[in-house]
């Protein structure tokens, strides 16, 4: 089946070290996403990709960053992981950009600090 | 900003119970309207989605949402509810012109057999 992947579903640092999250999928779509969800917290946009082109929020920290190397991956980094980033990552994807695109989501990674 | 509210944080009902999730939002021009759904342990999952046309939309599973322009707001309804539905219900906004989804922060669901 057609669908967005993420590995690994449970994910343990420390505070300050770096730490990677991937996300993969077989839909062929050209938009990727990755949101933050804390807990009983809604969904919080960071970054997108429209195939190669890079749309960071205004408001997504710098200690957050992105690289999509294909069609199928996007790593979300996180350079130096406080406690405030714990939380779960969403990655999601949909054909194109605009209001009337359905994003697909994966599984998310739970992210536990140190 | 943009946001949208789901005012019932928990809501428990036994099996059979007819269901209501609230959602408003608070953009005044054109949007595009979903509730995801989560099951435990799996991944946000489109239930419904309004775009145009009738305000009252029927997904899956049941599921029915109304869109009332007047009061920003886009419930989601099922009957009858089962076991099954057990799960985090999410409303999401999207501008019709814009890329962000605006999520609300979710109703969890426990369906009682």
């Amino acid at each position: 089946d057609a669908m967005v992947i993420q590995n690994p579903r449970y994910q343990v640092t420390q505070f300050g070290k770096p730490v990677t999250l991937s996300c993969s999928q077989t839909l062929n779509h050209n938009v990727m996403y990755w949101y933050q969800q804390k807990s009983s917290q809604a969904p919080k946009l960071l970054f997108h990709y429209y195939d190669k082109d890079f749309n960071n929020e205004a408001d997504t920290p710098d200690n957050f960053q992105s690289r999509r190397p294909n069609t199928s991956f996007c790593f979300l980094d996180i350079r130096s992981p406080g406690l405030g980033d714990a939380a779960m990552y969403l990655c999601a994807t949909s054909r194109g950009l605009g209001g009337q695109e359905t994003q697909y989501f994966g599984p998310g990674t739970r992210l536990l600090v140190l | 900003a943009q946001s949208v509210s789901q005012h019932n944080h928990h809501v428990i009902l036994s099996e059979a119970a007819s269901l209501e999730l609230g959602c408003n939002y608070s953009y005044g021009g054109t949007v595009n309207l979903f509730w995801y759904v989560q099951y435990p342990g799996q991944h946000l999952q489109l239930l419904l989605k309004y775009f145009s046309g009738d305000p009252l939309v029927k997904g899956i599973k049941g599921f029915e949402a109304e869109f009332i322009k007047s009061k920003f707001s886009f419930n989601l309804r099922k009957p009858s509810v089962q076991w099954s539905d057990t799960a985090e219900y999410f409303c999401a906004v999207i501008l019709n012109t814009g890329n962000q989804f605006y999520f609300g922060t979710g109703t969890s669901l426990t369906v009682i057999p």
